[in-house]
């Protein structure tokens, strides 16, 4: 069974740093391109930040930009979002996505998310 | 950055109604349309990818339709456990966007 299991979530002061871990299993990890999607409290999916299967190629939406990098260790199956300069508007679920297999954009497989608090 | 409107914010409707949900794109996305489906508490689900391909499991009610910016997902005969949210999704090389969202509610 393909499963997507994030941790790392948690309440952080603005302005503080977080690590969001996503460790998967049940399909070949180092062979499909991952992503982060957040959801606000109440609010609608934005799109975070995504990465190519090998790791050497990574992309952020604007808002995060320069402030989240987001990393892979194939060895360990595990998919990371480090996040600094954190804001309240960064206060939402973290969904780690795998691709739907065969494309690169398209959001087959989610985790049940993370919450990350930020507020002082 | 291209912008997705979902139309209408909310929709009404019964068990056994047809249901219409409408995604405008800012620009041409080709067919690089997803829709998704979430629940209260829940992960979203993907539905439809490329504008028109059902994912594995997803019921023959579900079925999208259109290219270029005017995209609509129809579920046809409503069944209680479709009332959701429901978004979509472009892709335009790495630029993901999604919509705000439709809420199909029971009327």
């Amino acid at each position: 069974e393909v499963q997507l299991v994030e941790s790392g979530g948690g309440l952080v002061q603005p302005g503080g740093s977080l690590r969001l871990s996503c460790s998967a299993s049940g399909f070949a990890f180092s062979t499909f391109a991952m992503h982060w999607v957040r959801q606000a409290p109440g609010k609608g999916l934005e799109y975070v930040s995504g990465i190519v299967s090998h790791g050497r190629n990574s992309f952020y939406a604007d808002s995060v930009k320069g402030r989240f990098t987001i990393s892979r260790d194939n060895s360990l199956n595990t998919l990371y979002l480090q996040m600094s300069s954190l804001r309240a508007e960064d206060t939402a679920i973290y969904f780690c996505v795998r691709v739907l297999a065969g494309y690169y954009y398209y959001m087959g497989v989610w985790g049940k998310g993370t919450t990350v608090t930020v507020s002082s | 950055e291209i912008v997705l409107t979902q139309s209408p914010a909310t929709l009404s409707l019964s068990p056994g109604e047809r249901a219409t949900l409408s995604c405008r794109a800012s620009q041409s996305v080709s067919t690089s349309l997803a829709w998704y489906q979430q629940k209260p508490g829940q992960a979203p689900r993907l539905l439809i990818y490329d504008a028109s391909n059902r994912a594995t499991g997803i019921p023959a009610r579900f079925s999208g339709s259109g290219s270029g910016t005017d995209f609509s997902l129809t579920i046809s005969s409503l069944e209680p456990e479709d009332f959701a949210v429901y978004y979509c999704q472009q892709h335009n090389d790495w630029q993901i966007t999604f919509g705000q969202g439709t809420r199909l509610e029971i009327k």
